[in-house]
């Protein structure tokens, strides 16, 4: 099946930005979704994006989107020690007939005061 | 806000004995969905279901899987007998139309099911 990768820790310290990055296969991906997973909870969805915008601004999270180099990344401003988790990257197309998501093995973000 | 639902959290089972996972999707949900995820791993799709039948299954999901919408609420996962490596978190989840940028699936917290 296709892939999507990404780094499996990141550590930052509170107050400064942080950045995720996922790579991905198929060229036929049409939304592209981050997900965060609490201890104990699901999956819940931060944000998404179609794959003709090449960014999206939501408060303090922006995905920025290359698809021509099949990289999408999610940068959290001011990172919080609340937003310590695991950051999921995800994919679908429309080849896809139950719109089925792809996910990468997720990315642990610790945030240290 | 509505939220879908799993029970157990967590199921210890032996080998080869049948296990049911049980899921209560958002109520005006249509489309259905589980997928697992084995620890150190991503996670993966099992299978899809709409209109009380199967829209769409993966490669793991063989003939010791098997989904059903009993009621008008449960949606639920049955392994007929269970294998070491079913051992993984297992994730309901819901969309009321085939997920889009704007109406995306919901997940459950997930039931750890243990095999030993």
């Amino acid at each position: 099946g296709e892939d999507v990768e990404q780094s499996l820790f990141l550590s930052v310290r509170e107050g400064d930005s942080s950045v995720i990055n996922c790579t991905y296969t198929d060229s036929s991906s049409t939304y592209l979704y981050w997900y965060k997973q609490e201890p104990g909870a699901g999956l819940q969805l931060l944000t998404y994006i179609f794959s003709n915008m090449d960014m999206k601004q939501d408060q303090r999270l922006t995905v920025l989107l290359n698809k021509k180099d099949k990289h999408l990344s999610l940068r959290i401003a001011d990172t919080q020690t609340g937003d310590s988790a695991i950051y999921f990257c995800a994919e679908t197309s429309n080849s896809n007939s139950g719109y089925a998501l792809n996910f990468g093995k997720g990315t642990s973000l610790l945030v240290t005061p | 806000e509505p939220e879908v639902t799993q029970t157990p959290s967590h199921q210890v089972t032996q080998m080869g004995q049948e296990v049911i996972l049980r899921c209560v999707p958002i109520s005006n949900h249509l489309y259905f969905y589980w997928y697992r995820q084995i620890l150190g791993q991503k996670v993966e799709f099992l299978v899809s279901f709409y209109n009380n039948e199967i829209s769409e299954k993966s490669e793991i999901f063989d003939d010791q899987f098997s989904v059903e919408r009993p009621d008008g609420s449960n949606f639920t996962l049955k392994i007929r007998s269970t294998k070491l490596e079913d051992s993984a978190m297992y994730f309901c989840a819901s969309t009321f139309t085939r997920a889009s940028s704007t109406d995306t699936q919901y997940f459950g917290p997930g039931t750890r099911l243990t095999v030993l």
